[in-house]
């Protein structure tokens, strides 16, 4: 199997403060994880690539200081979202692609965030 | 430029019919991926085609690439109430970084 899961599934925050969010490959390695934020009826926009033990790779608009992202094993990574704003409001999924299988990613069910 | 763009945006049919999606790109690619997602749910794999294959099958699923139209499709036969979901395609482009660009997405919707 290749299960990834995600905590909180749902999470509503006060403006200005932090959240984490929890990404695990329950029954595999994942040497890489990716990040990835939904707004409603659209596609998935990819924010960061996370390896384990080193810095994440973030894409291009994504402030890196705004979202942390730490892969500090081979089964969890995490996004904490910094001094959130109600425009953070989002679906954040993760993905996990296996230690030495190309490109296949297994996704975890995905975080909704609410900012008030 | 946005790769994966998938049309079309939506599509409504009956149980029993066969639905098909199609997915357009702009760049080389690696591989291309077919994904579903029910709504609020995380998204879940359904085939990979290399760049070097040209259709795919798995189940009711059959997916064709052209690369010289850059251009994929996605077929379901026999549709069931069950597959009502949103369809996404995603590229890998060459190299290795492994990311994976996604398309916007088709929903489909089958009736009962």
């Amino acid at each position: 199997g290749a299960v990834v899961s995600q905590h909180p599934s749902r999470v509503i925050c006060k403006s200005g403060t932090s959240v984490k969010i929890e990404c695990r490959s329950l029954d595999f390695q994942a040497t890489t994880m990716f990040w990835y934020r939904q707004f409603p009826k659209q596609s998935l926009m990819l924010m960061a690539t996370s390896n384990e033990g080193s810095k994440a790779t973030y894409e291009q608009g994504v402030e890196k200081d705004k979202f942390l992202i730490n892969h500090a094993s081979l089964t969890l990574s995490t996004l904490t979202v910094t001094s959130a704003h109600p425009e953070d409001s989002s679906f954040y999924i993760c993905s996990a692609k296996k230690a030495g299988e190309s490109y296949e990613q297994y996704f975890g069910p995905g975080t909704r965030l609410t900012v008030t | 430029s946005q790769q994966g763009e998938e049309d079309p945006q939506a599509l409504s049919i009956q149980e029993g019919e066969n639905a098909t999606m199609n997915c357009s790109y702009k760049t080389s690619i690696n591989n291309l991926q077919w994904y579903r997602q029910n709504s609020g749910r995380g998204l879940v794999h359904l085939i990979l085609i290399r760049s070097n294959e040209r259709e795919k099958h798995s189940g009711r699923l059959r997916v064709t690439l052209d690369t010289s139209k850059k251009s994929s499709s996605l077929l379901i036969t026999a549709s069931r109430a069950a597959d009502t979901a949103s369809y996404f395609c995603a590229t890998a482009g060459r190299g290795s970084n492994y990311k994976l660009t996604f398309g916007k997405g088709t929903l489909l919707t089958v009736n009962p």
